[in-house]
């Protein structure tokens, strides 16, 4: 099946500094990206929806600001934390459905993000 | 109200034998699709097996068959001859409407333990 992968999959930062997470679709196009947060023993909840070219569409509640997404190409979406605080630890997952594809959406192995 | 519901937040089973995941969903929408993951410790989404609204016959893959009841809006997962890997969480989703970009609404997951 298609493949996502994500880079850092574990990253440890001091609180106020900004980390940037990448996903990646391997072999396919993917106009479209999903992302997620998962805190400890809960669901995944979506953040925000990436789109190739196009601003992010982010879910109620979630700072636009705060976790910026950049869709610049269509294997390429990342996520960057600004101004992290020990709040935003959390495994955050990243997700793309090739396009003209099946139904199947790919998820990437997660990012667990831990701020001191 | 929930669009995904599961109500097992954990659940045991005997090695070999059969189990039951719980999923129910509400929509509208009469274009959907149903989807299960399973996510084990590594915290990587694994799909299971997928479901669409107006797919006639119950989805199987495998060891993993869907039980789609549409008109109760259920879609327990059936996972037959348990082995002791099957222990992970496993998460139900729903994608309403038929378009690519749609994103997946998460259930809250199960738990399953499998015993030897």
């Amino acid at each position: 099946g298609a493949v996502v992968s994500q880079h850092p999959s574990r990253v440890i930062c001091k609180s106020g500094t900004s980390v940037k997470i990448e996903c990646r679709s391997l072999d396919f196009q993917a106009t479209t990206m999903f992302w997620y947060r998962q805190f400890p023993k809960q669901s995944l909840m979506l953040m925000a929806t990436s789109n190739e070219g196009s601003k992010a569409t982010y879910e109620q509640g979630v700072e636009k600001d705060k976790f910026l997404i950049n869709h610049a190409s269509l294997t390429l979406s990342t996520l960057t934390v600004t101004s992290a605080h020990p709040e935003d630890s959390s495994f955050y997952i990243c997700s793309a459905r090739s396009w003209g594809g099946g139904n199947e959406q790919f998820f990437g192995p997660g990012t667990r993000l831990t701020v001191l | 109200a929930q669009k995904i519901t599961q109500t097992q937040p954990g659940m045991f089973v005997q090695e070999k034998e059969a189990v039951t995941l719980d999923c129910t969903y509400d929509t509208s929408d009469p274009s959907y699709g149903l989807f299960w993951y399973k996510q084990p410790s590594s915290g990587e989404m694994i799909f299971l097996i997928y479901q669409g609204s107006y797919d006639q016959q119950n989805a199987t893959e495998g060891r993993y068959s869907l039980n789609f009841q549409k008109a109760r809006k259920s879609a327990n997962l059936v996972i037959s001859a348990s082995q002791l890997g099957d222990s992970a969480m496993y998460f139900c989703a729903m994608r309403e409407g038929n378009n690519a970009g749609n994103m997946l609404t998460f259930g809250g997951g199960t738990r399953l333990m499998v015993k030897p």
